[in-house]
């Protein structure tokens, strides 16, 4: 069965430094998204993604955060400055229609720690 | 607020013993959504119910949906120990454009063997 794909499974990084997690979408998926999820909260929406540009984005999606589909497989997001607070597990998901009874399929997610 | 709120925040049952959880949102919806994480997981997607279906099933599962309580509950039977994980629900709201699903705080449920 086809699947969402994220690497790293584990990124450590400095404050302040510039991180890019990357997701694998399923295949035939038109619509790309991000959630992040800090320990112990709620998963948070971030931004979702459509022919290759946002399509929608959250307050917490702000000018530190990009995503870019560099190819025709990945889907990227970067923090440019990472603050301590960005430590959460990012999840990338993906789905066929992007309706709102379309299936989002999420990835294993990609824990950052920010020290 | 559109976002969906589970309760219990913890469940602790025994193998064989049915869960039930339950979810409460605050304003018109098109769909609610239950999830299940694993502890270090993804969200796996369980179950859809739209706001005209009162109640569906899938295996185990069974959904029902109350627009006029806004409510939803979920209900494992015959639970195994395999079922223990986090349970969220999530809505999609009815208008503005957005199909975004917003995440309740989730149920964490036990099941001991």
């Amino acid at each position: 069965e086809p699947e969402v794909t994220q690497t790293p499974s584990h990124q450590v990084t400095q404050m302040g430094q510039e991180v890019i997690l990357r997701c694998v979408p399923i295949s035939n998926h038109l619509y790309f998204y991000w959630y992040r999820q800090i320990l112990g909260q709620k998963v948070e929406f971030l931004v979702s993604f459509y022919n290759n540009e946002i399509s929608e984005k959250s307050e917490i999606f702000d000018d530190q955060f990009s995503v870019e589909r560099p190819d025709g497989s990945n889907f990227t997001l970067k923090i440019r400055s990472t603050k301590l607070e960005d430590s959460a597990m990012y999840f990338c998901a993906s789905s066929d229609l992007g309706g709102a009874t379309d299936t989002q399929y999420f990835g294993p997610g990609t824990r950052l720690t920010v020290l | 607020s559109q976002q969906g709120e589970e309760d219990p925040q913890a469940l602790s049952i025994q193998e064989g013993e049915n869960a039930t959880m339950n979810c409460s949102y605050k304003t018109s919806i098109n769909n609610l959504q239950w999830y299940r994480q694993n502890s270090g997981r993804g969200l796996v997607h369980l179950i859809l119910i739209r706001s005209n279906e009162r109640e569906k099933h899938s295996g185990r599962l069974r959904v029902t949906l109350d627009t006029s309580k806004k409510s939803s509950s979920l209900l494992i039977t015959a639970s195994r120990a395999a079922d223990t994980a986090s349970y969220f629900c999530a809505t999609a709201p009815t208008s503005g454009g957005s199909y975004i699903p917003t995440f309740g705080r989730g149920t964490s449920l036990i099941v001991h063997p």
